[in-house]
């Protein structure tokens, strides 16, 4: 079964600071995908990023970027110099890449970001 | 280009009540897949329509249903709602393909008194 753990359940920082955002997951597959989603207070869940279970190049964008380590079974989210507009919770999420599995994402529990000014 | 709009935006029900959510997929998409997000808590899927076929279902009792239509818009129906349905529904669309990226509507506040 698949599994996805977002540890940290709130985090509080002042602007301009940088943060990490924590997501381990577990699956059996050996072929699969993740994702962050990012939440605004507006209910939305707001697409970040997509990562197949090939590919371990790190990614940046902008002041995002992202740290996929596949034998830890971690997929870290940097944001850098975090603004007030960062503050949000963000999702983690796993997909299994095969037809029966029909692209379900399975979520983490989320993590509450606070960016203070 | 529209996203993904859901309605209504939010709905308060008794037990016992039916209720039905609806969806229209982001321009382009055919795949329509619901999710019920409670308080706190991440987003725990539902079902998945392709095809106006239910392609995969999670771990919900069959009180919760739904159906697509050939204009790939598609209905959560909810009966004999509990005070434990009340969520936040968020249905998501994507292209067909597997895993390719599923964008999310701004969901419908299911409040049961």
């Amino acid at each position: 079964a698949q599994k996805v753990t977002q540890a940290q359940t709130e985090i509080s920082v002042v602007e301009k600071e940088d943060v990490t955002l924590d997501c381990v997951y577990e699956t059996r597959d050996t072929t699969y995908y993740l994702f962050w989603y990012k939440q605004p207070p507006s209910g939305e869940l707001v697409f970040l990023i997509r990562r197949n279970s090939f590919d371990e190049q790190n990614e940046i964008s902008g002041r995002y970027s992202w740290n996929f380590q596949k034998s830890t079974s971690s997929f870290n989210f940097t944001i850098t110099a975090s603004q007030v507009v960062d503050s949000a919770v963000y999702f983690c999420a796993l997909s299994e890449a095969t037809k029966t599995s029909g692209s379900r994402l399975t979520f983490g529990e989320g993590t509450q970001l606070t960016v203070n000014p | 280009d529209a996203g993904v709009t859901q309605s209504p935006t939010h709905l308060i029900k008794t037990r016992g009540q039916q209720v039905t959510l609806r969806c229209s997929p982001k321009s382009g998409h055919d795949t329509v897949s619901w999710y019920q997000q409670a308080l706190g808590q991440g987003p725990q899927f539902i079902f998945q329509y392709y095809e106006e076929e239910e392609r995969q279902r999670g771990n919900f009792p069959d009180r919760f249903s739904g159906h697509q239509f050939p204009n790939y818009s598609s209905e959560l129906n909810v009966n004999a709602l509990l005070l434990g349905d009340s969520a936040l529904y968020l249905c998501a669309s994507s292209l067909g393909g597997f895993n390719q990226p599923q964008h999310f509507g701004d969901g419908t506040r299911l409040s049961i008194l």
